[in-house]
Order: structure tokens, then C-alpha cells, then sequence
């Protein structure tokens, strides 16, 4: 089962691109790739989600090499309110008598200062 | 469309207490998941539930229980607490499973004394 490994702390400053990077090596053949960002006092909140090579929505970018074994959430000119605990996630689905679960990493703080 | 809500917010009990938590999820959705969060483990899985029967779980011990309701409601309990069970408790909801999007609530706050 798979688990991840990613930096437990990140600065940056307003308007740079912030590039977190969560291992994975044990990631099996179906797994799939999440990244969550949770504010303090609140739920984590779906920002991606991706299998393979590179995926794009309006507010982040992941980038997953051939070998599946790292990715990389991209946050493009980053805000003071982009601060938050960002979370990779790799999970399977589970068949049969197997059960799936999910497994968080233990989350980047992102601080981004002014 | 509401989000996903959970009650109570906030939950004070004492060692060797049980407790029960709730959660409703987003109108449409029948998986409900659970999670516990704590400053030293991060956040955790602990089920998952699907048309009233748990599907997935984590690696927590059987005093932590959930079920699910027909209306996809799900409540979780906690039995025999420990100082250690004292953590945020996340419930989340999604279309179909764990593969789809979570959508989470804003947790309960449970402190055990």
C-alpha cells in the first residue's frame, strides 16, 4: 500500500511559483494521485488529481513522471492566501476482498510572505 | 447545494467515556469517509462507508465504529476513550468513493479529559 513522503515545510513569496514534490515509490498500477490544501480550523479542500504525465486545472498543475514513483503540485504566482497545509494523497480503489484505503502524507506548510 | 455538515462542532468527554459523531453528506453523494486529524499522526482514514456498509478501513482499533443510514447520513463512535483519541474529526463525502473528489466538513473538535 502505497505511502507518501513530502517536504513538512515551504516558503515562498507573493508571486512565485511553488513547487511541492510528494514520493510515492511504492504507488501500485491503478493508484491514483490527489493533492488537498487545508486552511487552519477547516476541511481539506480537492485541488487535483492525476494518473499520469501532466494535468492542468485553473488553479494548479501536476506534473507525474514515467515512473509514477514522485509528483509534483505546481502553484503558479502564489498569494498570501495560498498559505495553507497541502497534502498528496495516493489511494486505490480496493477489489474484491481487498480493501482500499486512502493514505494522506503528512502535509507541506506552505507560508507565503509578502 | 449544502455542504457536507457534521455535529456537534465541538465535543468534551472524559477517559473510558464513548462518543458519537455525525455527519451528513452533500445531497447525492453516498460514500461517506472519516478521518481523524491530530498534530502528531496528521491526518488519517479511518472508513469509509457505501450504501450502509463499510468498504474501506484504516488501521485503528475496533473501539472506533461507524455505520451508515439509508439517506447516506453516517454517524461514527468512539468507545472507551482514550486521552489520545482527542483529535479533530473529519468526515467527507463524494459520489461514488474514495477515488472520486472528497468534499469535507468542517470537522469535530473532541477533547477527552
Amino acid at each position: 500500500l502505497a505511502k507518501t513522503t513530502q517536504p513538512i515545510s515551504m516558503d515562498s513569496y507573493e508571486g512565485q511559483e511553488v513547487n511541492i514534490t510528494c514520493s510515492h515509490n511504492n504507488i501500485a498500477t491503478n493508484d491514483y494521485i490527489t493533492w488537498y490544501q487545508q486552511f487552519p480550523s477547516q476541511g481539506p479542500r480537492f485541488i487535483i488529481q492525476g494518473y499520469k504525465t501532466k494535468v492542468t486545472n485553473e488553479v494548479a498543475s501536476l506534473f507525474i513522471p514515467a515512473d509514477r514513483k514522485s509528483s509534483t503540485l505546481s502553484l503558479p504566482r502564489v498569494s498570501l492566501s495560498d498559505t495553507a497545509v497541502y497534502y498528496c494523497l495516493v489511494g486505490d480503489k480496493g477489489r474484491g476482498s481487498t480493501l482500499g484505503r486512502l493514505y494522506f502524507g503528512r502535509g507541506t506548510q506552505l507560508t507565503v510572505w509578502p | 447545494k449544502a455542504g457536507v455538515t457534521q455535529t456537534p462542532r465541538y465535543l468534551i468527554k472524559t477517559r473510558g467515556q464513548q462518543v458519537t459523531l455525525s455527519c451528513s453528506p452533500i445531497s447525492g453523494h453516498r460514500s461517506v469517509s472519516w478521518y481523524q486529524q491530530t498534530p502528531g499522526q496528521g491526518l488519517q482514514f479511518l472508513f469509509e462507508y457505501f450504501s450502509e456498509t463499510q468498504r474501506n478501513k484504516g488501521n485503528f482499533p475496533g473501539r472506533f465504529s461507524g455505520r451508515q443510514f439509508s439517506n447516506s447520513r453516517s454517524e461514527m463512535n468512539v468507545s472507551t476513550l482514550e486521552l489520545g483519541d482527542s483529535a479533530l474529526y473529519l468526515c467527507a463525502s463524494s459520489l461514488e468513493g474514495l477515488a472520486n473528489e472528497q468534499f469535507f466538513g468542517p470537522g469535530t473538535r473532541l477533547t477527552v479529559l
